[in-house]
């Protein structure tokens, strides 16, 4: 299981930082994911990082350059931070595990199997 | 960054009946595609993994075929608790992993 904490608002130009727990099962291998769905919009991949020894980071373009994605594996947890937040960052937020297979991502592919439940971030002036 | 588009945008059916939702990729997606269920205050359900695999507790009513581009989730004899946002999503080619807009069956 999974679940998020993290503050239900965030001040404009503040950074966001949210933390997901995982309960049974190791943070080793898969690759250890953030989606976020703003009103009215679909659901849009922030980024990944997988620990298979080596900690490996995947971000998308559109957010790169104000997204960071870490993973405590002594803890079992892993943390987004999304800098420099403006209204269009309220979204719920979701952590969840992809599945591949392999640190490659194979085939075949096992889908995003895991999911918390979202938190529900707001963004205000 | 791969572009999936998927139709119709609202699909209005009756239980008992029968759905099919498409998803079109940009490019050539392998068996690198998912479908999910996505419902109102909850988390987004693993349906359907390398293009044509049942998740784990997932009805047999919920079926999907396709290849490279073109992908379909079929479900028969709908249930009300069907009733939701489906979305299609690819890994082939990443980053970004990225969603179908969404269908939503109504």
């Amino acid at each position: 299981r999974l679940l998020e904490s993290g503050p239900g608002r965030v001040q404009v130009s503040e950074t966001l930082s949210l933390t997901c727990t995982l309960s049974g099962g190791s943070i080793n291998s898969y690759y250890w994911t953030w989606i976020r769905q703003r009103p009215g919009k679909g659901l849009e991949w922030i980024a990944n990082v997988q620990y298979g020894g080596i900690t490996t980071a995947n971000y998308n373009p559109s957010l790169k350059s104000r997204v960071t994605i870490s993973v405590d594996t002594s803890r079992n947890k892993f943390s987004l931070k999304l800098s420099s937040v403006t209204a269009a960052d309220t979204a719920v937020y979701y952590c969840a595990r992809d599945h591949c297979s392999g640190p490659h991502c194979y085939s075949p592919y096992y889908g995003i199997d895991t999911w918390g439940q979202g938190t529900t971030v707001t963004v205000s002036s | 960054e791969i572009v999936l588009t998927q139709s119709p945008a609202t699909l209005s059916l009756s239980p008992g009946e029968s759905a099919t939702l498409s998803c079109r990729a940009s490019e050539s997606v392998g068996a690198f595609l998912a479908w999910y269920q996505h419902k109102p205050g909850q988390a987004p359900r693993l349906l359907i993994y390398d293009v044509s695999n049942r998740a784990s507790g997932i009805p047999a009513r919920f079926s999907a075929t396709g290849s490279e581009t073109d992908f379909t989730l079929s479900i028969s004899n709908l249930e009300p608790e069907d009733f939701a946002l489906y979305y299609c999503q690819q890994r082939k080619s990443w980053p970004p992993i990225t969603f179908g807009q969404g269908t939503r069956l109504e």
